[in-house]
């Protein structure tokens, strides 16, 4: 089993649509929790932190579940910008100060005009 | 925001050659660098850390003696695939972590795109 598990879509909304990605990690210790997005051959970028309060920036909602293991994100009136893959990253605390992100494979979407 | 640039971004080798990958933080030192490679359609997967002055930790599975890491310096990091293959066509990405960064942010290169013929 993957440790990080998210839907690989695609998905495929049209502008103005709401959108929602869901991930699963499977090592209980995960400490931090994020969503990044990558563009098409480009670098992941950090989209957002997830608490476990749950937290929005403008359109992004995200949310975690620490007992299910589960973290979403929402994205509200969607943009054509928004197109990319969506990861879904854990930060796991290994031993010293050693600290290691563990990306999902992603979920990608496109908005459609 | 700190800047990480890697160099190439992109490359076309024959196989059988040795590329060398450069990481570098622009505006910060970086106590920690991080490789990892992604394939189409797949996730990044952490292939070694490395930690100035000190020899890099490689992931399991990750050969040590083909896949060269240096950090000489606070500010770069090399990644040297030795004798490489087609298999080892990828994208290469590097992070850089802050020295003493109270948020432990990892600051991503733009990726290097091998491409062994």
């Amino acid at each position: 089993r993957k440790e990080v598990e998210q839907d690989p879509g695609p998905f495929n909304v049209p502008e103005g649509a709401t959108v929602a990605f869901n991930c699963t990690y499977s090592n209980s210790a995960s400490q931090s929790f994020f969503w990044y997005r990558q563009d098409c051959r480009k670098e992941p970028k950090l989209l957002m932190s997830v608490y476990s309060s749950g937290n929005e920036d403008g359109r992004f909602t995200a949310q975690l579940n620490r007992a299910s293991q589960y973290i979403s994100l929402l994205i509200r009136d969607s943009k054509l910008s928004d197109s990319a893959t969506y990861l879904c990253v854990v930060k796991n605390y290994l031993s010293g100060s050693a600290r290691q992100l563990t990306f999902g494979s992603g979920t990608q979407l496109t908005v459609l005009p | 925001g700190a800047v990480v640039s890697q160099h190439p971004s992109w490359v076309i080798c024959k196989s059988g050659t040795s590329v060398k990958i450069e990481c570098r933080s622009l505006d910060f030192q970086a106590t920690t660098m991080f490789w990892y490679r992604q394939f189409p359609k797949q996730s990044l997967m952490l292939m070694a850390t490395s930690n100035e002055g000190s020899k890099a930790t490689y992931e399991q599975g990750v050969e040590k003696d083909k896949f060269l890491i240096n950090h000489a310096s606070l500010t770069l990091s090399t990644l040297t695939v030795t004798s490489a293959h087609p298999e080892d066509s990828s994208f290469y990405i590097c992070s850089a972590r802050e020295l003493g960064s109270s948020t432990d942010t990892q600051y991503f290169g733009p990726g290097t795109r091998l491409t062994v013929l």
